[in-house]
Parts: C-alpha cells; sequence; structure tokens
C-alpha cells in the first residue's frame, strides 16, 4: 500500500461546480497535514493546511478524519483558474522523517 | 526569512553526460532537504531525502546520486544520464517537526 494515495482523476467539471478530493494514508502515527496546488511546469506551492477541526479559506475547505485515516479538499464555485493539480501532502510525527507527497489529483475547471 | 534556490532552470544533455544540480537554502538550520523527480504528466517521485549532513537516504534505485556536503546545500548528481533521466527535478526543504515544505523552482532536464 502506498504511503499517501489519491485519486489522479482527471476532474472535469464546469464554472461554478463543487468538486472535492479525498486522501488517505497508511501511517496513523501522522501528524500533519497539508494541500498542494501545482500548475503546469511550476513547483507545487502550499494552498493549505489540514487541521483536526477542519478549516475553510474563502472556497476552500479542508477537513481531515484520523479514525478512517484520510484527508479531503471541496472547493466551491469552481474557477478556471483552478485548473492544477492538487497534491495531498502527510509529515510525520518527530524524529525527522520525510514527508511523504501523494502524485496529485488533476482538475480541469471548462467554461 | 527562508528561501531556496536551486539552478539551472533548464538543462539539455546527451545521453552519456555527467549530472549536477545544485540546491541551497537560505535563513534556516538544519532542514530535511529533499529531491524529487516528475515525469511529464506524472506525480512527485520521491528520489532522495536527508536530514543532516552527510546523511542521504535513497527512495528508489537509480542512476542518480545525492550528495549533502554543507547543511544547507544538496547536489543530485549521476555520472551517466539515460534518456529515461528525463523529467522535472526538484528540491524542497521542511523543518523536521509538523511544518509544511518549500519547493525550489525546479530544473526541466532534457537528456537527448
Amino acid at each position: 500500500r502506498k504511503e499517501v494515495e489519491q485519486d489522479p482523476g482527471p476532474f472535469n467539471v464546469p464554472e461554478g461546480a463543487t468538486v472535492a478530493f479525498n486522501c488517505t494514508y497508511s501511517n496513523s502515527a501522522s501528524q500533519s497535514f497539508f494541500w498542494y496546488r501545482q500548475d503546469c511546469r511550476k513547483e507545487p506551492k502550499l494552498l493549505m493546511s489540514v487541521y483536526s477541526s477542519g478549516n475553510e479559506d474563502g472556497r476552500f475547505t479542508a477537513q481531515l478524519n484520523r479514525a478512517s485515516q484520510y484527508i479531503s479538499l471541496l472547493i466551491r464555485d469552481s474557477k478556471l483558474s483552478d485548473s492544477a493539480t492538487y497534491l495531498c501532502v502527510v509529515t510525520p510525527g518527530t524524529g525527522g522523517f520525510k514527508t511523504i507527497f501523494g502524485a496529485g489529483t488533476r482538475l480541469f475547471v471548462k467554461a | 526569512s527562508q528561501t531556496i534556490h536551486q539552478w539551472p532552470a533548464t538543462l539539455v544533455q546527451p545521453v552519456g553526460s555527467p549530472l549536477s544540480l545544485e540546491c541551497t537554502v537560505e535563513g534556516t538550520s538544519n532542514p530535511n532537504l529533499y529531491w524529487y523527480r516528475q515525469a511529464a504528466g506524472r506525480g512527485l517521485q520521491l528520489l532522495f531525502y536527508s536530514v543532516g549532513i552527510g546523511q542521504i537516504s535513497s527512495e528508489v534505485p537509480q542512476n542518480l546520486s545525492a550528495s549533502r556536503p554543507q547543511d544547507r546545500q544538496f547536489i543530485l548528481s549521476s555520472k551517466k544520464l539515460l534518456l529515461s533521466d528525463s523529467g522535472f527535478y526538484l528540491c524542497a526543504w521542511s523543518v523536521p517537526v509538523n511544518t509544511e515544505a518549500f519547493f525550489g523552482q525546479g530544473t526541466r532536464l532534457t537528456v537527448v
């Protein structure tokens, strides 16, 4: 089983749609969780952190389910500019171990 | 503030030639450092990570090697490039405990 798994997509949605991505992780001791966005031919950039209580940033909502070991990202009112690849990221507990990136989910928002 | 520098931005190399990509981080001490590769249209593949000077962990067997001669310097090398080494190489750093990773702008390598 991969340490972090995502549906690669692509998700093709019309403008204004609501779309959700899930990501599962295998290490129950994982401590921190993030969603990154990667535009074509660019480096990944932090979109938002994922907290146990869930968090919202404008049209984006991230949630964590530790019992089932998954995190989710919800995008409401999709914009054309949301088209990108979304990477799920998991960091371990203390001890200097590696940060794990999912392979990403591709999103295409169309007019 | 912390910054990460990665160079060169693009590189075209012939098969069999050597490779050296360099990454440096400023504004932090003892970061975790990573090299990732992304093939065209694919996800990030972790190649190497380092938790300290001289400490390198390899994730996949390959034609590449990494070194960390200084705390904030991470180098990706190859003695002889293969066509399959083409891709987008990304260096990243993170503070060891529970923080996000930050990426350099990447090197787009084409082996011809």
